[in-house]
């Protein structure tokens, strides 16, 4: 089946604008995760739905920062007045959310963020 | 907190040798560890995993083993190829359904 997507792949902005960034995970998983990988670094935890509801957002590095699932299945990751250290790939996951030994997360490709 | 550490890169091998790239980690309690690989031009791709001490994970040839005494996940292949060249992520979960911690990431080139 498909693995996850994300949109747009590349997104190009200026210091100050509103972004928003999309996730379509696999189909029937519950758990849901955004990261954001700088350049030369491992990716960082940003937030965690399990379904409709945020399970832990301790990632987000400030309230510019939000995310909503609203059916459970989409997610949206929103920026505002984005700044130039903003500047990364934000990466999203999806897992059955059934817990144990079988739940491994599995990665989008990626939405590589510019902001000038 | 959490945490993950991992040896910096790149490492440049011949192809056909023997590949080391050494992981330690930092958590309460007993995490489950992950090694993911980025290949160039992709995302990231599960390569191996384990959940409990002693475990080991294996897959393509790759193999780590879960060592609590030493909190250690270091991950090896006796035979390196070029297509083996990529980016690899050590990682660790407090519960296997839970947020993902990386390491810096460990680039390898394997040169024919």
């Amino acid at each position: 089946g498909a693995g996850v997507s994300q949109t747009p792949s590349n997104k190009v902005t200026e210091k100050g604008k509103y972004v928003e960034l999309r996730c379509d995970p696999i189909s029937g998983h519950t758990a849901l995760y955004w990261y954001r990988q700088s350049l030369g670094q491992g990716p960082e935890f940003l937030i965690y739905f399990q379904g409709t509801g945020a399970a832990d957002d301790s990632g987000l590095p400030n309230d510019r920062f939000f995310a909503v699932r609203p059916e459970g299945s989409v997610s949206t990751l929103k920026i505002q007045r984005t700044e130039r250290g903003d500047s990364a790939v934000y990466l999203c996951a999806s897992s059955s959310g059934q817990g144990g030994e079988t739940d491994t997360q599995y990665f989008g490709p990626g939405t590589r963020l510019t902001v000038l | 907190g959490n945490s993950v550490t991992q040896m910096e890169g790149p490492v440049t091998l011949s192809e056909e040798a023997f590949l080391t790239i050494n992981c330690t980690y930092t958590a309460t309690g007993y995490p489950s560890l992950f090694w993911y690989v980025q290949y160039p031009g992709e995302g990231l791709q599960l390569l191996l995993k384990a959940t409990k001490a002693d475990d080991k994970g294996s897959n393509k040839g790759f193999e780590a083993t879960y060592r609590k005494e030493t909190t250690s996940f270091h991950l090896e292949k006796g035979s390196v190829q070029v297509s083996d060249s990529a980016v690899y992520f050590c990682a660790l979960s407090p519960n296997a359904g839970n947020m993902l911690t990386f390491g810096g990431g460990t680039r390898l080139m394997v040169k024919p």
